[in-house]
């Protein structure tokens, strides 16, 4: 079965500043994908950023770009600019292309005015 | 649009109570799904279906039961509530097949059984 650790529990950043979260995961698979999510306080769950495994090209989106070390099986994401409204939990998400979805236990980012 | 919606936002059951909580959607997503989340872990998918007619099991399936016979609703029923089923559960809907595609989201319902 896939998992997927991510091994900070809390992070937190200055405003303004850069910060870079882990997730790791443990597959056999070849084709699969992975997700970023955002669940502010209101508990809203929202997609920051998502990669193919096939795509070697790394995922941006605006603010947000993620690290993807396929042999490493590693996708960090990194937050540059951190704005307030970044503070949240953060979950990494493995996806296997038969729609089995595993998410990590989260990354709680609080950022600092 | 309404989006994702979920009823009741907050429910108390005791032990051996039977319940369904509903979600439904009005984006025409063919991909809809249901999540647990339990403090310190992340969403684990419970069932879902991928159109009207078909569902499938998830990590988490015992305890619930699932049906789809419209594209637009997908209840869970607890058929008999346990405390270890004290819970937050998430629905969510994409568009298309598949996962890959954008989860929207529900609000979200705390389950507490007694």
């Amino acid at each position: 079965a896939q998992t997927v650790t991510q091994s900070q529990p809390e992070m937190s950043v200055q405003e303004a500043e850069t910060v870079t979260l882990s997730c790791t995961y443990d597959t056999s698979e070849n084709n699969y994908y992975l997700f970023w999510y955002k669940q502010p306080p209101s508990r809203q769950m929202i997609l920051v950023i998502r990669q193919e495994a096939y795509k070697q090209q790394n995922a941006t989106e605006n603010r947000f770009s993620v690290n993807f070390q396929k042999a490493a099986k590693s996708f960090s994401l990194k937050i540059s600019d951190s704005q307030l409204g970044d503070t949240a939990m953060y979950f990494c998400a493995f996806m296997h292309p038969n729609n089995d979805m595993r998410f990590g236990a989260g990354t709680r980012l609080t950022v600092k005015p | 649009n309404a989006g994702v919606t979920q009823t009741p936002k907050f429910q108390v059951l005791k032990t051996g109570q039977s319940m369904t909580l509903q979600c439904a959607q009005d984006m025409n997503h063919e991909y809809m799904s249901w999540y647990r989340q339990d403090p310190g872990m992340g969403l684990r998918l419970i069932h879902y279906s991928v159109g009207a007619g078909i569902t499938d099991q998830g990590e988490v399936p015992n305890g619930y039961n699932v049906s789809r016979s419209t594209t637009e609703d997908f209840p869970l029923r607890l058929l008999s509530a346990a405390p270890s089923q004290t819970s937050v559960y998430f629905c969510a809907s994409s568009p298309g097949g598949s996962l890959y595609n954008e989860q929207f989201f529900g609000p979200g319902t705390r389950l507490t059984v007694l």
